[in-house]
C-alpha cells in the first residue's frame, strides 16, 4: 500500500496569511493526487485533483503542485471561512490512500 | 443538481449486518467509479471500496469478504452490504463518485461526496 505522509499535523494560522501544507507519498504516484478540504461534521469538499488543476468552483486561492512523491497544497491570504482540515488522497492505485490530515487553526 | 444521499446507518452488535444505500441524483451511477469512504470518530478518511461502471470491484484489505458493493441500476442507488461488523467498523461512511485508479490510462479523483451515515457497532 501506498503511504501518504502530511506535514504539518496542525497549522495554526492568521487571515491573511498564506500557508503551505505538505504531502508525500511512500513511492511514486505520478500526479494522481487530490487534495479535500472538510470542515467538522461535513463531507469533504474536492479543491485540488491530479496535483495542480483547481476543481471547478473552487476559489484561486487554492494551488497545488508537484510529482511523483512530493505534493504542495498552497492557501494564499488564508480567511475564517478557510479555518478546516485538509487531506491529500492518492488514486495511482488501489488501495486509494490519505494523508493523515492537516488541521489549519486561527492562531 | 449532482447529489448523493446516503441512508441505512444506525446502531449494530458486533457480528451483525447492515447495508447502506446512497441514492444519486443529477448523473448515474452506472455510468461512473462509485466509492464508500469512511471515517472513525475523530479520525481521519478510509477508503472503502469502489465499483466500476463495469461491474469491477476492489476492496479495502481491512473490509475485504465482509463487505460488498453493488449498485441498482433502476434505481440509481449504490449499496454496501456490511457483514461480520466489528467494533472498529464505528464510522461515518461517505458515499462517493469517482476513484479510479488504473496504470494504463487516466485516473478519477473522487469528485461527488454524499453527506454521510453513521454506523456504530457496539452491544
Amino acid at each position: 500500500d501506498i503511504q501518504m505522509t502530511q506535514s504539518p499535523s496542525t497549522l495554526s494560522a492568521s487571515v491573511g496569511d498564506r500557508v503551505t501544507i505538505t504531502c508525500r507519498a511512500s513511492q511514486s504516484i505520478s500526479s494522481w493526487l487530490a487534495w479535500y478540504q472538510q470542515k467538522p461534521g461535513k463531507a469533504p469538499k474536492l479543491l485540488i485533483y491530479r496535483a495542480s488543476s483547481l476543481e471547478s468552483g473552487v476559489p484561486s486561492k487554492f494551488s497545488g503542485s508537484g510529482s511523483g512523491t512530493e505534493f504542495t497544497l498552497t492557501l494564499s491570504s488564508l480567511q475564517p471561512d478557510d479555518f478546516a482540515t485538509y487531506y491529500c488522497q492518492q488514486y495511482n492505485s488501489y488501495p486509494l490512500t490519505f494523508g493523515q490530515g492537516t488541521k489549519v487553526e486561527i492562531k | 443538481e449532482v447529489q448523493l444521499v446516503e441512508s441505512g446507518g444506525g446502531l449494530i452488535q458486533p457480528g451483525g449486518s447492515l447495508r447502506l444505500s446512497c441514492a444519486a441524483s443529477g448523473f448515474t451511477v452506472s455510468g461512473n467509479y462509485m466509492s464508500w469512504v469512511r471515517q472513525a470518530p475523530g479520525k481521519g478518511l478510509e477508503w472503502v471500496s469502489v465499483i466500476y461502471s463495469g461491474g469491477t470491484t476492489y476492496y479495502a484489505d481491512s473490509v475485504k469478504g465482509r463487505f460488498t458493493i453493488s449498485r441498482d441500476n433502476s434505481k440509481n442507488t449504490l449499496y454496501l452490504q456490511m457483514n461480520s461488523l466489528r467494533a472498529e467498523d464505528t464510522a461515518v461512511y461517505y458515499c462517493a463518485r469517482g476513484g479510479y485508479a488504473s496504470s494504463w490510462s487516466v485516473n478519477i479523483a473522487i469528485d461527488v461526496w454524499g453527506q454521510g451515515t453513521t454506523v456504530t457497532v457496539s452491544s
